[in-house]
């Protein structure tokens, strides 16, 4: 069976452009999480999404956005690029929201802002 | 409100040798707690789980991890470093009702041959 696949794997963007990255989940998983994750430290919690509906956001500015679709895929946006947004971006998917079960991490992208 | 701290951003061993990473939690209710490993260029890997069903847990490759709630610790060991287990480390802790779970800033596990 597949594992959590992100894309791009690497991305460059300059300052004040828009991103979208892409996560599809393990087959049966309704559970999304987006995480960021700066060099050097661990992952922070941007998102969770359950069954297309927003179940928890982290502490990040309204820049960042997501959304998961009808087969439960998800997408994280983000507007108006800083360099402190240089970063990899983590997306992790679980069978439901509500239990804690672990999480299984894509690879993440990649994401470099000049 | 949750959180872990790691003690150490690297650790240095000798292969062979044992592993020993550290872990303490703030919560105010039982936690969940975790440990997942990053190797490069890739996501975490859950390697074992704490739920209160045990206080010595053991997860995969051979770590283990003991939850001792007087000291608010949940270490990570391993009696004998391989060369494959150098990667990053990363504690991690939830409760109950939140079920989002709050990572350490990671601790880089080097192993010499």
């Amino acid at each position: 069976d597949a594992g959590v696949t992100q894309s791009p794997t690497h991305l460059i963007k300059t300052r004040g452009q828009h991103v979208t990255l892409r996560c599809s989940p393990i087959s049966g998983h309704k559970s999304v999480s987006w995480y960021q994750q700066v060099l050097g430290q661990g992952p922070q919690f941007i998102f969770q999404y359950y069954e297309k509906e927003e179940r928890g956001r982290g502490n990040f500015p309204d820049r960042f956005s997501a959304r998961q679709f009808p087969n439960y895929s998800s997408e994280l946006n983000v507007n108006a690029l800083l360099l402190g947004d240089s970063a990899l971006y983590l997306c992790a998917s679980r069978l439901n929201a509500a239990t804690n079960e672990k999480l299984f991490f894509g690879s993440g992208t990649q994401l470099s802002v000049l | 409100a949750q959180s872990v701290t790691q003690l150490g951003s690297h650790v240095s061993v000798s292969e062979g040798a044992l592993v020993l990473l550290r872990c303490n939690y703030s919560s105010s209710v039982p936690p969940y707690l975790f440990w997942y490993v990053q190797y490069p260029n890739q996501g975490l890997q859950l390697l074992l789980k704490y739920t209160s069903a045990a206080t010595l847990v053991k997860g995969i490759n051979g770590f283990e991890a003991e939850f001792k709630k007087s000291e608010t610790s949940f270490h990570l060991t391993k009696p004998s470093a391989h060369m494959s287990d150098a990667a990053e480390y990363f504690c991690a802790v939830a409760v109950g009702g939140s079920y989002i779970p709050t990572f350490g800033r990671g601790t880089s596990l080097i192993v010499h041959p």
